[in-house]
């Protein structure tokens, strides 16, 4: 099973603060990473797949890098609204895993 | 637009059975895998299995393999699962979500609300 580990685990960052997350996977697994963003009492949001392809709809301060083990998602100026717990996700081997969850709060 | 909406969760004695239903609308159900993932109240997301396009390829992950069951019903756009010997460590919303391609490779790209799930005496 692949391991996905995110840091950190917390953040508390201000508006239009650039935010980093990084997600590490035990094993080389390509570009096979998502990365979703759930905010309080809602189901999780696709924001970029594939490591670095942002899906339809979502602003484009959210990007993605990354390949074999290491990726980042970055949020470049951080707006009040991307306070929630954002999560990796690797497809590239069965079982599908997601890191821990990142927290973000916003200042 | 694309919608999942789950249903058939509730309150459970542990070793008892609940069947969830994901209703899709809004895209050729055919053309896509589709996902159960569950979260434990104040976890991570946990995926726990899927099934293809066309019912042919399915996989569970280890927690749940022989209790749980995925299943699809093409003709009525809906997709379930069928678990059986809940215990407490099944407690969790339950999320029906579509993969973005016909393959277990893709991305989640559209999610139900969840429903909940409580096994307790």
């Amino acid at each position: 099973e692949v391991v996905l580990t995110q840091s950190p685990d917390f953040q508390s960052v201000t508006p239009k603060e650039k935010v980093t997350i990084t997600c590490r996977a035990s094993q080389s697994i390509g570009g096979s990473i998502h990365w979703y963003q759930q905010k309080p009492d809602q189901s999780p949001k696709l924001l970029i797949k594939f490591a670095s392809q942002s899906f339809s709809g979502v602003p484009s301060r959210f990007s993605g890098s990354g390949s074999g083990t290491d990726f980042t998602l970055t949020i470049n100026s951080l707006e009040a609204e991307d306070a929630a717990t954002y999560y990796c996700h690797q497809s590239s081997s069965l079982p599908h895993t997601f890191g821990q969850g990142t927290k973000l709060e916003i200042k | 637009q694309v919608q999942l909406v789950e249903s058939g969760g509730g309150l459970v004695n542990p070793g008892g059975s609940l069947r969830l239903s994901c209703a899709a609308s809004g895209f050729t159900f055919t053309d896509y895998y589709m996902s159960w993932i569950r979260q434990a109240p104040g976890k991570g997301l946990e995926w726990i299995s899927y099934i293809s396009s066309r019912g042919r390829i399915i996989h569970y992950a280890d927690s749940v393999k022989g209790r749980f069951t995925i299943s699809g019903d093409n003709a009525k756009n809906s997709l379930y699962l069928q678990m059986n010997s809940l215990t407490a460590e099944d407690t969790a919303l339950y999320y029906c979500a579509r993969q973005a391609g016909i393959s277990e490779t893709h991305a989640f790209d559209f999610w139900g609300q969840g429903i909940m799930v409580t096994v307790s005496s």
